[in-house]
């Protein structure tokens, strides 16, 4: 168990509807970085939060948008969905500033569904 | 580019070492990763070294770094059915390696 916590496990929606993708990092981690797992594009970094601020920013969709909470906690917004949005979205943490080489854990990811 | 490059599948027979093998772009990385991932899990850091070591050993784990070519590898001695997953290599970049670059991930199988 590696700490961070993500819900839902499994989502099914349709197309061009919204969905809310939470995440809950290790106690005392400041960054959150969300990753999106497809079979045909690999593992993509889509985007970093850090105590509440976006840090950095990768392949992320205008249709997609994340935020971090007072609490730490992220919240990965989807609009709009296609069906290729079909994917595994993690969610990752790190920066408890116990570790030496910047370690991220991964949360056990939500897989969503667009039908 | 930014592409951490890795060969997409691999297969081994059980007991014989495997080799996952990765290019990376950026010579300033200051880690490189290995994460591994099981099926149905998350990723899981596996290994790493850092930028200015050329080799590190960790039980049936050898990972060998090539600074010159930007070459890293993974060796994995006696190679058992636990050890099927898939393997992701990754480099630092950026402040304090903030920034983590991952590999589209090789997918090792296990024949008996």
């Amino acid at each position: 168990d590696s700490g961070v916590t993500q819900t839902p496990k499994h989502l099914i929606t349709a197309t061009g509807q919204r969905v809310t993708l939470r995440c809950s990092p290790r106690s005392g981690d400041l960054s959150v970085y969300w990753y999106q797992q497809s079979l045909d594009q690999g593992l993509q970094f889509l985007i970093q939060y850090y105590n509440g601020e976006e840090r950095a920013k990768g392949n992320i969709l205008e249709r997609f948008s994340a935020q971090q909470f007072p609490d730490l906690h992220s919240e990965l917004n989807l609009s709009s969905l296609e069906l290729g949005d079909s994917a595994l979205y993690f969610c990752a943490s790190s920066g408890r500033g116990t570790s030496e080489n910047n370690e991220q854990f991964f949360g056990p990811g939500t897989r969503l569904t667009v039908l | 580019g930014e592409d951490v490059e890795q060969s997409l599948f691999l297969s081994v027979r059980e007991g014989d070492s495997s080799v996952i093998n990765c290019t990376y772009t950026d010579s300033s990385s200051t880690y490189l990763y290995w994460y591994k991932q099981e099926p149905g899990a998350g990723l899981q850091l596996l290994t790493y070294i850092f930028s200015n070591m050329d080799m590190k050993q960790d039980q049936r784990l050898t990972v060998l770094l090539n600074k010159k070519d930007k070459h890293l590898s993974l060796r994995i001695a006696d190679t058992q059915t636990g050890d099927s997953a898939i393997y992701f290599c990754a480099e630092s970049r950026g402040l304090r390696a903030s920034k983590i670059i991952f590999g589209s991930g090789t997918r090792l199988s296990i024949r008996p």
